[in-house]
């Protein structure tokens, strides 16, 4: 069963702009974590964000949680071509194995140069 | 990609047929995951190890087995192919804290 939903599913936007993008999730968690895809290579681990934590930085990415509403974004700012990607929520269920992800189904966003 | 290969990178086979992907990790990671990724459904869990010989289903493990006779290897079975395990698969691993997961280059299976 799917855990998290990416929204929106695709995202096109120009180099310099910022991209957002959205997960929502069903149940309480632990930690929620976000991945990027580039075209036909393996997942990359972007930033955690714990369930007691309202917002995390790294470099360009901003991640904020709202465990009340089960929803998290994440922030790319000052967009590269390079950032284009697909990006993937996944979420360890608070109770859960910490080993254990659900992943969502991804927000694919290119970056037009 | 964290020192995670995985053979055969393609693979193209008939319905019935078995066939084995293997992970390698040189990181000696305890945990192990197998993963497909389908349009649509994101990645999904088929099954884990949590150590050498230690392992457990996912979340779509029908059709599937896996072995962990060494640490740096794990390696997935479908015993008899079918054309709705067509799919990419994805080996991962974690590090000591069990929360971030490293991935694979992926293994695109092609049932026909």
């Amino acid at each position: 069963s799917q855990q998290g939903e990416e929204d929106p599913q695709a995202l096109s936007i120009q180099e310099g702009e910022n991209a957002t993008m959205n997960c929502s999730y069903k149940t309480s968690i632990n930690n929620l974590q976000w991945y990027r895809q580039n075209s036909g290579r393996g997942l990359v681990h972007l930033i955690l964000i714990r369930s007691n934590e309202r917002e995390k930085h790294s470099g360009r990415l901003r991640v904020t949680l709202d465990t009340s509403k089960k929803s998290s974004s994440l922030l790319i700012t000052a967009s590269r071509a390079a950032d284009t990607a697909s990006y993937f929520c996944a979420t360890v269920p608070y109770g859960g194995a910490t080993n254990k992800l659900i992943f969502g189904t991804g927000t694919l966003l290119a970056v037009q140069p | 990609d964290a020192g995670i290969t995985q053979s055969p990178r393609h693979k193209v086979t008939e319905t019935g047929t078995p066939v084995t992907l293997r992970c390698h990790q040189t990181e000696n990671h305890r945990y192990m995951y197998w993963y497909r990724q389908d349009p649509g459904h994101g990645l999904r869990l088929i099954h884990y190890s949590y150590g050498v010989k230690d392992t457990d289903k996912g979340e779509v493990s029908d059709g599937y087995s896996v072995s962990r006779s060494k640490t740096e290897d794990f390696l997935l079975t479908l015993e008899s192919a079918t054309s709705s395990q067509t799919s990419v698969y994805f080996c991962a691993t974690t590090t000591g804290n069990q929360e971030t997961q490293y991935f694979g280059p992926g293994t695109r299976l092609l049932v026909l």
